[in-house]
C-alpha cells in the first residue's frame, strides 16, 4: 500500500498567491521528503525533513512535519508560472526504500 | 556531471518481445532502484540494489528482471512485454538510507 499521500489532488492557483500541499502517512518515518516533478521530466529532490524536526525552510519552500498527526505540509511562498509540477511526498522509514504518494498537481496560472 | 541517465527515452514493444531499459550514473551511488509511474498510481518501486551484485523485489517486481554488475550501471529487462507494462519508467540512485534520490527522465514505453 501507498504511505504518503497526498491532498489535494490538484491545486490551481494565481501567480503571487501561496500554495499548500498536505502529506499525511501511516506509520513511523525516519524522515519524510519532498519532491517536484515537471511535465515530461524526472522527479527532483526539494527538501527533506527528518523526524526531530518541525520545520524547514529552503528559498520559498517552507515544510513542516507533525509526528504526532503523521503529516507534514509544503508550503510555497509567492508562486510563480515555473512553479507549475507535481509535487510527491515520499517516506524514508530506515531502509534504502522511499515509498512515495500519488501527488498533488499545482497549476500557477499567470 | 550527467547525474543519471536514461535510454531510450521513448520505446514501442509488441506483446511478447523482450528489451532491456538502460540506467547508468556517475555520482558513485551505492543504491540504485526502478519505478513504474501510472497516471493515478504514483511511483511504485520495481527492484532496487544496494550494491553491485545485490538486488531485491520492490512493490511490483512481477515481470521485470535486474542485475547490478557495476556500481554505475542498473539495467532492467522486461522478460515478455504485456500490455499491462505500458508506463514511464524511472531510474533513481542516492548515497544510501533515507538519502535524498536522483531520478533519470525516464522511458516511456507502449506495449501493443
Amino acid at each position: 500500500s501507498q504511505q504518503g499521500e497526498e491532498d489535494p489532488q490538484a491545486l490551481s492557483i494565481q501567480e503571487g498567491e501561496n500554495a499548500t500541499m498536505n502529506c499525511s502517512y501511516k506509520t513511523s518515518i525516519n524522515n519524510l521528503q519532498w519532491y517536484r516533478q515537471n511535465s515530461g521530466r524526472g522527479l527532483v529532490h526539494l527538501i527533506l525533513i527528518r523526524s526531530n524536526e518541525r520545520e524547514k525552510h529552503s528559498g520559498r519552500l517552507r515544510v513542516t512535519l507533525d509526528t504526532s498527526k503523521k503529516s507534514s505540509s509544503l508550503l510555497i511562498t509567492a508562486s510563480r508560472a515555473a512553479d507549475t509540477a507535481s509535487y510527491f511526498c515520499a517516506k524514508g522509514a530506515g531502509s534504502y526504500q522511499l515509498t512515495f504518494g500519488k501527488g498533488t498537481k499545482l497549476s500557477v496560472i499567470p | 556531471n550527467a547525474g543519471v541517465t536514461q535510454t531510450p527515452k521513448f520505446q514501442v514493444l509488441k506483446t511478447g518481445q523482450s528489451m532491456t531499459l538502460q540506467c547508468a550514473q556517475d555520482m558513485n551511488h551505492e543504491y540504485m532502484s526502478w519505478y513504474r509511474q501510472d497516471p493515478g498510481m504514483g511511483l511504485r518501486l520495481i527492484h532496487y540494489s544496494v550494491g553491485a551484485g545485490i538486488t531485491d523485489q520492490g512493490e511490483v517486481p512481477n515481470g521485470y528482471n535486474v542485475s547490478r554488475s557495476t556500481t554505475e550501471d542498473f539495467p532492467l529487462r522486461l522478460l515478455s512485454a504485456a500490455p499491462s507494462q505500458t508506463s514511464v519508467y524511472f531510474c533513481a540512485s542516492s548515497r544510501g538510507r533515507d538519502q535524498p534520490q536522483h531520478f533519470g527522465d525516464g522511458t516511456r514505453l507502449s506495449i501493443l
